[in-house]
């Protein structure tokens, strides 16, 4: 069984740029939600797939979007990046038939300068 | 508004003394919550939840829906323990665990 990866580990954006994150869920869950975690903070839900589809959302603006594939890997857009988009960005993936409990990735660590 | 609070940013005691890490939430609903650690250079893990009351690495955490708290104990704190802790509050989308609330973290450092 392997674990939630995410990628890459890290990463330099400027002002006005897009990203894209990637995050393959651990084998067995279709689940996945994205955090934000910015410095000294506790992470921040921003949203969750279920299934290929938004299953919930957090405070954050729609320049903020992602995707999830039939294999229940994850990606997480941000368009026009901004100073404060500056964090620390974890996956973490669950089964609804289980516990539940939601598993996470490493994170990506985006700095937008 | 679902809020978690963790009043301490920083927790130190001497190894084999008690520990006790403050979580308070603010939720209407029925709460489902989760204690997560964060070992250096490690990944965020659970550490324990509410449901299962269990112990987990000598931890435990009591519900209290009075006071509205879920405070992490250990009677004899180890040099392992050594973490930042997260407390967290779940909501629940469609019946599937969603929305995961976290606090700011407490950082705990046991001393020798």
């Amino acid at each position: 069984e392997t674990g939630v990866t995410q990628s890459p580990t890290h990463l330099i954006k400027t002002r006005g740029q897009q990203v894209t994150l990637r995050c393959s869920s651990q084998s067995g869950h279709n689940t996945v939600s994205w955090y934000q975690q910015a410095l000294g903070q506790g992470p921040q839900f921003i949203f969750q797939y279920y299934r290929e589809e938004e299953n919930g959302r957090g405070n954050f603006p729609p320049r903020f979007s992602g995707l999830q594939f039939p294999n229940y890997s994850s990606e997480l857009n941000v368009n026009a990046l901004e100073l404060d988009d500056s964090a620390l960005y974890l996956c973490a993936s669950s089964s609804p038939s289980g516990e539940e409990t939601q598993y996470f990735g490493p994170g990506t660590r985006l700095l937008v300068l | 508004a679902q809020r978690v609070t963790q009043p301490e940013k920083l927790l130190s005691v001497f190894k084999g003394a008690p520990v006790e890490l403050k979580c308070n939430y603010s939720y209407s609903g029925s709460p489902e919550l989760f204690w997560y650690v964060q070992y250096s250079r490690q990944r965020l893990q659970l550490l324990l939840r509410h449901i299962s009351r269990e112990s987990i690495k000598g931890f435990t955490a009591d519900l209290n829906k009075g006071e509205t708290s879920f405070h992490l104990k250990k009677p004899f704190a180890q040099e392992e323990d050594s973490a930042m802790y997260y407390c967290a509050l779940s909501l629940f989308y469609g019946g599937s665990q969603g929305n995961l609330i976290f606090g700011k973290g407490t950082k705990l450092s046991v001393k020798p």
